[in-house]
């Protein structure tokens, strides 16, 4: 256990719904990652928080996709009328700005999977 | 961002080292070299990271030649819970970047 907790551990949708994703970082922790596994790849970037503040966000975060970290704890990531394409891991990952290159530690993942 | 390459697959058995070489030819003066372990259904874990010579921890060693084109990830005397996908990525030290993971070196520790 890093922890670093997501909720859900799994979801199933149907195409077309909208599903929210948590995650809680370790709590000194004042950066925020998310990433999107599919079976067999690495892990990909999506966007980056610093406390609140969203930094950064992949091309592969379409429209359809909104990160949130309101108050510079706990983010939310939410998808908006998923397609089957979608169906992947999300891994929510936090560090800590340090002298040296930051350590990031990742949660257990929230696996995704819409019909 | 320096594109890194390693073995898509290696074999060994219980209470072998295992060496898992990966290469990047075009790290930049300001990256560091990182390893993670990954499991199955479970995030990347944080194994060992360096920026030349050995860094030794009670997991692994990590050995990166001068010219740090390339670094060796080390794991004395694996058993059957070191099956699992590692990762090699390099980075800037400036953190708040992205990490960049490869497709990783899928290990399979057999009896």
């Amino acid at each position: 256990d890093t922890g670093v907790s997501q909720d859900p551990r799994h979801k199933i949708t149907k195409r077309g719904q909208n599903v929210t994703f948590r995650c809680d970082p370790i709590s000194e922790h004042n950066r925020l990652y998310w990433y999107r596994q599919t079976l067999g790849q690495g892990p990909e970037f999506l966007t980056y928080f610093q406390n609140e503040a969203q930094l950064e966000k992949s091309r592969l975060l379409s429209d359809r996709f909104s990160a949130e970290r309101p108050k510079g704890s706990f983010s939310t990531l939410e998808i908006q009328r998923t397609e089957q394409g979608d169906s992947a891991m999300y891994l929510c990952a936090s560090s800590e700005r340090g002298i040296n290159q930051e350590t990031q530690y990742f949660g257990p993942g929230t696996r995704l999977l819409v019909l | 961002l320096a594109k890194t390459t390693q073995p898509i697959s290696m074999d060994s058995y219980e209470g072998q080292e295992v060496n898992i070489t990966c290469s990047h030819n075009n790290i930049a003066t300001n990256d560091y070299i990182t390893w993670y372990q990954q499991f199955p259904s479970q995030g990347p874990r944080f194994i060992i990271q360096g920026y030349k010579t050995k860094v030794t921890n009670e997991v692994a060693s990590l050995f990166i030649p001068a010219d740090r084109k390339s670094s060796t990830l080390s794991l004395p005397r694996v058993s059957l819970s070191d099956t699992a996908v590692y990762y090699c990525l390099v980075g800037d030290r400036d953190a708040g970047n992205m990490l960049t993971f490869g497709g990783g070196t899928r290990l399979m520790v057999k009896p």
